[in-house]
């Protein structure tokens, strides 16, 4: 079993529909989460991070964690054509988060259609 | 703020040759930078750790004598790939670490170097 698991989709939804990406994980060691898009041909790009179970919310983004469930969740509201990109999934076995070693999902290719 | 930037963004080279690639965060100091390799439709796979001014923890499964990493300073962090085979076309990432105000940390990632091997 993989530490993290993440459905590789592909996803596609029309322009305004509300996204839900999902990891799980299998080490409950895990402690700081994090959600980076990566657009194709580059590098990836930090959307959200957080380091407790509960929502954490930034503009249309929503980052959801279950600690007890060891499940994570990206919710994107009134998703937009420029939503579209793979979303990873990361999380890291230290408190500190950006210095240790981040274990990735496979991503999530997401498509919004206009 | 927390830019990284990577050079050349994309390069060939033959097989056999040297490629150095370089990271750089622009706009803070990095202690601890990554060096990552994203095959296609594949995730990140770490390569190797490198801390400024000490050796560079490499992953298991990647040759340090191949993938040649220095960290000279708190901004800069080159990996070079020696002797170049076409298995080792692949995007190499780098990324850096910035801390924040409440002292939390995070990985901010450069923008890639799509390698290609003939």
């Amino acid at each position: 079993q993989k530490e993290v698991e993440q459905d590789p989709g592909p996803l596609s939804v029309p322009e305004g529909a509300i996204v839900s990406l999902n990891c799980t994980y299998s080490n409950s060691a895990f402690q700081y989460f994090m959600w980076y898009r990566q657009y194709s041909r580059k590098g990836p790009e930090l959307l959200m991070y957080t380091y407790s179970s509960g929502n954490k919310e930034d503009g249309r983004f929503t980052a959801q964690v279950d600690k007890s469930s060891k499940y994570i969740s990206l919710f994107i509201r009134d998703s937009q054509p420029s939503d579209s990109a793979t979303y990873l999934c990361a999380m890291t076995l230290g408190a500190q988060g950006g210095s240790e070693k981040l274990v990735f999902g496979k991503g999530t290719k997401l498509t919004v259609n206009p | 703020g927390a830019v990284v930037s990577q050079h050349p963004s994309w390069v060939i080279c033959k097989s056999g040759t040297s490629v150095k690639i370089e990271c750089r965060s622009l706009d803070f100091q990095a202690t601890t930078m990554f060096w990552y390799r994203q095959f296609p439709k594949q995730s990140l796979m770490l390569m190797a750790t490198s801390n400024e001014g000490s050796k560079a923890t490499y992953e298991q499964g990647v040759e340090k004598d191949k993938f040649l990493i220095n960290h000279a300073s708190l901004t800069l962090s080159t990996l070079t790939v020696t002797s170049a085979h076409p298995e080792d076309s692949s995007f190499y990432i780098c990324s850096a670490t910035s801390r924040d105000t409440l002292y939390q940390e995070t990985q901010y990632f450069g923008p890639g170097t799509r390698l290609l091997v003939l």
